[in-house]
């Protein structure tokens, strides 16, 4: 069964560091998101990107936030500087459909910063 | 924008009662409403899912009710099992020029066995 990958599983790193996530959607999906989820709280969208454009990064923090699908397939997320505050898991999520449908997750990636 | 709210955030419930969750949204153009549930140290995974043409939806144990009109709707989970204890995501669509999932809080669930 397909399947969304993302890596790494876990990063630890101290503030003001750089981290960086990846994701690989389920294949044919044009549709792929980022969403950040706190401990205890539903996920909120960071990023949205239809094939290679984004097509909503209003909840994305631009001045430590960056994201990118260069060809349309997968995705990177950065952060830099990282703060306490960014500690969370960052769950990619693709989807088929160009109207409201089925989201896949990956696993999620869980940043602790020191 | 689209709001979702979502309770209880906690439930308790002997194995074999019934569960149930709800979720109110605010977007009157919301037309699909789909439950995420999430294990430990995992993603959230769809269960089932709606579309509002319809008012409820029935998949074994899982079932979801639509009231388009108060725009609520629900979650239900009959003889519940140990397995099905974890957290319950609602999420309704917003339009914006594609369309942003807004989920809720979530309801972690606990079966005691």
């Amino acid at each position: 069964e397909a399947e969304v990958a993302q890596s790494p599983r876990y990063k630890i790193t101290e503030k003001s560091q750089a981290v960086a996530f990846w994701c690989d959607p389920i294949s044919g999906h044009a549709t792929l998101y980022w969403y950040r989820q706190i401990l205890g709280q539903g996920p909120e969208l960071l990023v949205q990107f239809q094939d290679e454009s984004v097509v909503d990064d209003s909840q994305l923090p631009k001045d430590r936030f960056s994201a990118e699908r260069l060809k349309g397939v997968d995705s990177t997320l950065k952060i830099q500087p990282a703060e306490l505050g960014d500690s969370a898991m960052y769950l990619c999520a693709s989807s088929s459909d160009r109207v409201a449908g089925e989201l896949f997750f990956g696993e999620g990636s869980r940043l602790t910063v020191l | 924008g689209e709001n979702v709210e979502q309770h209880p955030s906690t439930l308790s419930v002997q194995e074999g009662d019934s569960a149930v969750i709800k979720c109110t949204y605010s977007d009157s153009a919301s037309n699909y409403f789909p439950w995420y549930k999430q294990e430990l140290g995992k993603g959230p995974q769809l269960i089932i899912d709606i579309r509002s043409n319809v008012g409820e939806k029935k998949d074994q144990r899982i079932a979801v009710t639509l009231n388009k009109t108060a725009k609520h709707f629900s979650l239900h989970i009959t003889e519940t099992q140990p397995e099905d204890s974890a957290v319950y995501f609602c999420a309704a669509p917003k339009n914006t020029g594609g369309f942003k999932t807004i989920f809720g809080a979530g309801t972690r669930l606990f079966v005691k066995a």
